[in-house]
């Protein structure tokens, strides 16, 4: 079963402008993380936060972590169009690395 | 370069036919893992191996087989029984199996219906 869902399902932006894309998902949690796609590639891990942390930086990405809520956010600052890619949540709720992925959110960064 | 190397990148298969896709790395982790993705859709967990000679069922185990032999390596077999094959196949793997760890990803074999 996919746990984590993403909305929005497809973003667009232009070059500068930031990016965010959110994450619900229903049971409890060991951690949350990150991950990046690019078309026909493999997965690329970004950030993992976990359920006792509330936010956390990597270079220009941001991520919130609200367990009271069931929800993440992912913040792509000052985005560039080598960020066009598919960005996906992913749960731990079993503590053996076994994630649950949400289905992602496609984002699109024009020069 | 340590890394996950996956293949065939591409592979076909006819009916009745059985198809093994090889997943090897060389970080020296314990736990590996298979995932499918359909078009628009996140990754589904197929079979995960934490160690030598045992793995796990994960959600979507039907039609599929796994061994795990050595550490290096965990090929999965696409048997006649799956009956919609057609997908793009992720192998992955992290240090332990333990929580808090990410996944290493390789870059995919995609299986095709002949």
């Amino acid at each position: 079963s996919q746990q984590g869902e993403e909305d929005p399902q497809a973003l667009s932006i232009q070059e500068g402008e930031n990016a965010t894309m959110n994450c619900s998902y229903k049971t409890s949690i060991n951690n949350l993380q990150w991950y990046r796609q690019n078309s026909g590639r493999g997965l690329v891990h970004l950030i993992l936060i976990r359920s006792n942390e509330r936010e956390k930086h990597s270079g220009r990405l941001r991520v919130t972590l609200d367990t009271s809520k069931k929800s993440s956010s992912l913040l792509i600052t000052a985005s560039r169009a080598a960020d066009t890619a598919s960005y996906f949540c992913a749960t731990d709720p079993s503590g053996y690395s076994t994630l649950t992925f949400g289905k992602g959110t496609m984002l699109l960064v024009s020069p | 370069d340590g890394g996950i190397t996956q293949s065939p990148k591409y592979l076909f298969r006819k009916e009745g036919q059985n198809v093994t896709l090889s997943c090897e790395q060389n970080l020296n982790h314990d736990a590996m893992y298979w995932y499918r993705q359909d078009p628009g859709q996140g990754l589904r967990l197929i079979y995960y191996s934490q160690i030598v000679n045992d793995f796990q069922k994960g959600d979507i185990a039907e039609g599929y087989s796994v061994s795990r032999e050595k550490k290096e390596s965990f090929p999965l077999t696409v048997t006649s029984a799956q009956k919609n094959p057609t997908a793009f196949y992720l192998c992955a793997s992290t240090l332990d199996g333990h929580s808090n760890q990410p996944q290493h990803f390789g870059d995919g074999t995609r299986l095709s219906i002949l």
